[in-house]
């Protein structure tokens, strides 16, 4: 079974589209994230979800929302793509959201046209 | 600010020798400490992880981690690679309390000549 599973593995889209990437996770965990990984591989945390509230906001455009409908899932919507949000995203999952080991989803790879 | 450096952007060995992958830190107080490895199209899976105590950390697949305070450095050791050790490596640091806010290296790319 798979601990953290993305949906979609790609995702091809044109600017100026709204998408989303679904994240689900079967390990009982309490704590979400959503990680960008740009084209150097530099990864950098976006949000955290900690029982469904919101716990880290770093600085996204307000065109990304993630939204939590329970403890198990963390998805992320994107509004009016830009060519620049071109990147993998990763969903990650802790137990708590304090000194845990994060597991990582296999990656969402996104490329707008 | 808190920031990580992996100085080595991409790294060559043979396969059987030893490796050591670098990693130095900047954070106000003395942070949590992980070594993660990605390989190709996969996502990241948790090699080591320091907290506290001992400041040699063994992880899985042969691999470990020396935490020296003095130099701000989490290297990452291995005393003998496998053609399968090839992929990316990264290490990240995050806050001893609070929301774990992880922050990454470049990653450092390892590959692994026959």
């Amino acid at each position: 079974d798979t601990a953290v599973s993305q949906t979609p593995k790609y995702l091809v889209t044109q600017m100026g589209n709204d998408k989303s990437i679904k994240c689900e996770q079967n390990l009982g965990h309490d704590t979400m994230y959503w990680y960008k990984q740009d084209s150097k591989k530099f990864l950098k945390i976006m949000f955290s979800y900690n029982n469904k509230e919101l716990i880290i906001n770093e600085t996204v455009p307000n065109r990304f929302s993630p939204k939590s409908p329970d403890k198990a899932h963390l998805n992320l919507h994107i509004n009016s793509l830009e060519l620049g949000d071109s990147a993998v995203y990763f969903c990650a999952s802790s137990q708590g959201y304090s000194a845990d080991t994060q597991y990582f989803g296999p990656g969402t790879r996104l490329t707008v046209l | 600010a808190q920031s990580v450096t992996q100085p080595d952007i991409h790294i060559t060995v043979s396969e059987g020798a030893s490796l050591e992958l670098r990693c130095n830190y900047s954070y106000g107080a003395t942070p949590y400490l992980f070594w993660y490895v990605q390989s190709p199209g996969q996502g990241l899976q948790l090699l080591l992880k320091y907290f506290s105590g001992d400041t040699l950390v063994q992880g899985i697949k042969g691999f470990e981690a020396e935490f020296k305070r003095s130099q701000s450095s989490f290297n990452l050791r291995k005393p003998s690679v496998h053609w399968s050790d090839a992929a990316e490596y990264f290490c990240a640091v995050g806050p001893p309390s609070g929301a774990q806010k992880l922050v990454f290296g470049q990653g450092t790319r390892l590959t692994i000549n026959p």
